[in-house]
């Protein structure tokens, strides 16, 4: 079975330019969700979507950064225009709903981010 | 605010011993638990979960314990094996669906 993808694995791009980072969540689940992993912040969520619609974006951190899913298999994260502390791995989770509000989520592999 | 904390960056355990890692959490209202382990360059994997009208949980070598008045779990891992060493982090799910995260702990399991 195909886990979430996630592209592309490794950017690098000079500050100031637009990144986009894309995801495909496991068939069937309903639930994506996009984090960011620091060595200050440790592993945090940025906004979560529900049957394509951004449920809670809370986490994402300036208006630099947005986030769409045109549907239920494909999201992507834009970072305009992307700075050095943005510099990040990238995780793309999905999970299924269930008797939790959300099962055990299934991650991607991440995008390793340096702006430069 | 860590509301989730691992305050062990690190352990080395040798092959065949226990693994203990350990978890607090300072928010009440989290009301399930789940670990997961990670690899470098590979997304977190789902391990083990554990709901707060239980206080254990058990999946082959692995056993979680929650202590909701001390707002702590732990992760035995018995007997530890190399292929064990990665990355595991403790996470808290908060009523409106989020995962808050640990820092984790990595584990190194020598043979």
């Amino acid at each position: 079975d195909a886990g979430v993808i996630q592209s592309p694995r490794h950017e690098v791009t000079e500050m100031g330019q637009e990144v986009t980072l894309r995801c495909k969540p496991i068939s069937g689940h309903d639930y994506l969700f996009w984090y960011r992993q620091t060595m200050m912040r440790g592993l945090e969520l940025l906004i979560y979507f529900n049957n394509n619609v951004p449920i809670d974006d809370s986490g994402m951190p300036e208006d630099r950064f947005s986030a769409k899913m045109p549907n239920a298999s494909f999201s992507t994260l834009k970072i305009q225009p992307s700075e050095p502390r943005d510099s990040a791995v990238y995780f793309c989770a999905s999970s299924s709903s269930g008797v939790r509000l959300t099962q055990p989520q299934h991650f991607g592999d991440g995008t390793r981010l340096s702006i430069l | 605010d860590q509301q989730v904390k691992q305050n062990s960056p690190s352990l080395s355990v040798q092959e065949g011993r226990i693994s203990i890692l350990n978890c607090d959490y300072t928010n009440s209202m989290f009301d399930y638990f789940l670990w997961y382990k990670k690899y470098p360059a590979e997304g977190p994997t789902f391990l083990i979960s554990i709901s707060s009208i239980k206080d254990k949980n058990e999946d082959g070598r692995f056993t979680v314990f929650l202590n909701k008045s001390a707002k702590h779990l732990s992760l035995h891992i018995v007997p530890s094996q190399p292929g064990d060493s990665a990355v595991y982090f403790c996470a808290a799910e908060n009523q409106g669906g989020k995962l808050i995260f640990g820092q984790g702990t990595e584990l190194s399991v020598k043979p």
